[in-house]
């Protein structure tokens, strides 16, 4: 069973589109993340959740949103996408904050 | 400003040999460390993880850390192949509800 999963796996839109990638973990786990690794490979934390409440919002812009339906799953949702936007996208999960993280697939966007 | 710091690389080595991965941080408070492998367009996999100064061994893999210097360092014995990948140094900041900040990794290549 897939511990950390993401939808989709590859996103291809235009400019100024709304987007949102999925993610849902079935460990348990507290605390889940969002990282975008970009092309140098640098992978950096833009949010994280702990049972459904925001604890730490990057300096990213407000253009990306982090929904928690539920302590199992954290979606980010994108407006008005650009062109720098273009990255892999990483959802993660840990039992609390400061644990051990585990790793979704990915989620390549590339925006046109 | 947290700062985790790699060498980027690549490292190479031969079949066998011992591969030595650096990495300092600047926080002195951090008390728990993380090494990742990233393989080429994959998600990164948490490896070792280590808490008290020292070795931690965990089969071809050791992981040493020394608090008073700040660094953390992942030694491969009898490198593979297989083990030819970008590695990740996490370290944590921001007290009970900080999160990981991750080096740029280094990427290894292990020459048959």
């Amino acid at each position: 069973d897939t511990a950390v999963s993401q939808t989709p796996k590859y996103l291809v839109t235009q400019m100024g589109n709304d987007k949102s990638i999925k993610c849902e973990q079935n460990l348990g786990h507290d605390t889940m993340y969002w990282y975008k690794q970009d092309s140098k490979k640098f992978l950096k934390i833009m949010f994280s959740y702990n049972n459904k409440e925001l604890i730490i919002n990057e300096t990213v812009p407000n253009r990306f949103s982090p929904k928690s339906p539920d302590k199992a799953h954290l979606n980010l949702h994108i407006n008005s996408l650009e062109l720098g936007d273009s990255a892999v996208y990483f959802c993660a999960s840990s039992r609390r904050t400061l644990n051990e993280q585990f790793f979704g697939p990915g989620t390549r966007l590339t925006v046109l | 400003q947290k700062e985790v710091e790699q060498n980027s690389g690549p490292l190479s080595v031969p079949e066998g040999a011992i591969a030595s991965l650096n990495c300092t941080y600047s926080d002195r408070g951090s008390q728990s460390f993380f090494w990742y492998r990233q393989y080429s367009g994959k998600s990164p996999e948490l490896i070792m993880f280590i808490y008290s100064n020292g070795d931690k061994e965990d089969g071809r893999f050791t992981a040493q850390l020394n608090k008073a210097s700040q660094y953390v360092s992942l030694l491969i014995r009898d490198s593979q192949p297989s083990d030819s990948a970008t590695y990740l140094c996490a370290v944590p900041y921001g007290g009970s509800q900080g999160n990981l900040i991750f080096g740029k990794g280094t990427k290894l290549s292990v020459k048959p």
